[in-house]
C-alpha cells in the first residue's frame, strides 16, 4: 500500500519570506501523480500544484513550485514570497495507476504566515 | 461555474440516530469521492462512484456506511446509528477524466458532531 509522510506538523515564515515544506511517499508503482492541496479554515480543500511521476521537470504555478525526487521518492513545496493568505493547512498527496482514483493523503502541516 | 455543493454545513446529531450527508458534484463530473477527516485518522478514503460502475466501498469503515449515487450526480452519505467516533469532516470531491490524474474537486464538507 501507498503511504505519504509530512513529517512537519507546523511551519511558519515571515511575510514575504520562502518556506519549504516536506513530503516523502512510499510506492512500488511506476507511474502516479502528486499534488499538494491547500485547505484554508473554510475547509475548502484547493488545489495547489500537481506533478506528474514521467515527467522530470519540476511543476511550477506562480510563486508556488516543487522539489521532485523520484529517486528519492520525494516530493517538496516551496512558496516564495509568502503572502498571509497562504496560511492553512497543506497536504501532500498520491494518486497511483493502481489505486483506483483515490487520493492517499499525508498527515498535514499547519503553515502560519507571520506579518 | 458552480463548484461541488454539500449539505448540510454542520450536523449534530445524538448517538444512535442515522444521519443522511448531501454531496452535488460540478455538472459534467463523472467521478465522485467521499473522504473523512478526523483528528485521530487524517483524511481517509471512504467510497468512490466512477459513471455506471460498481463502486469501490473499500474504504467504508463498518456496515454502518452506505452510500449511493442517484442519476449519475448527487450522492448520498448514510450513516446508520451513529457513534462518537463518527465525528468528523466529511469532504466530498467530483472529478472527471479531461483532466490530468483525474484532479478533484472537493466541497466544503459537512462537519459531523455526535453527541
Amino acid at each position: 500500500a501507498q503511504t505519504v509522510t509530512q513529517s512537519q506538523p507546523e511551519m511558519s515564515v515571515q511575510e514575504a519570506e520562502t518556506v519549504t515544506l516536506s513530503c516523502t511517499y512510499d510506492t512500488s508503482e511506476s507511474d502516479y501523480y502528486l499534488f499538494w492541496y491547500k485547505q484554508p479554515p473554510s475547509r475548502q480543500m484547493i488545489l495547489v500544484i500537481r506533478q506528474e511521476a514521467y515527467k522530470q521537470q519540476n511543476a511550477t504555478e506562480n510563486r508556488f513550485s516543487v522539489n521532485f525526487q523520484k529517486a528519492a521518492k520525494s516530493f517538496s513545496l516551496k512558496i516564495s514570497d509568502s503572502q498571509l493568505g497562504d496560511a492553512a493547512m497543506y497536504f501532500c498527496a498520491y494518486l497511483g495507476e493502481t489505486s483506483g482514483s483515490r487520493l492517499t493523503f499525508g498527515e498535514g502541516t499547519q503553515l502560519t504566515v507571520n506579518p | 461555474g458552480a463548484g461541488v455543493s454539500q449539505s448540510p454545513s454542520n450536523k449534530v446529531t445524538e448517538k444512535g440516530k442515522d444521519v443522511e450527508l448531501r454531496c452535488d458534484p460540478i455538472s459534467g463530473h463523472t467521478a465522485l469521492y467521499w473522504y473523512r477527516q478526523s483528528l485521530g485518522q487524517g483524511l481517509e478514503f471512504l467510497i468512490y462512484f466512477q459513471g455506471n460502475s460498481a463502486p469501490d466501498k473499500s474504504g467504508l469503515p463498518s456496515d454502518r456506511f452506505s452510500a449511493e449515487r442517484t442519476g449519475g450526480s448527487v450522492s448520498t452519505l448514510t450513516i446508520q446509528r451513529t457513534q462518537q467516533e463518527d465525528s468528523a469532516v466529511y469532504l466530498c470531491a467530483s472529478s472527471t477524466k479531461d483532466r490530468p490524474g483525474y484532479e478533484q474537486y472537493f466541497g466544503p464538507g459537512t462537519r459531523l458532531t455526535v453527541t
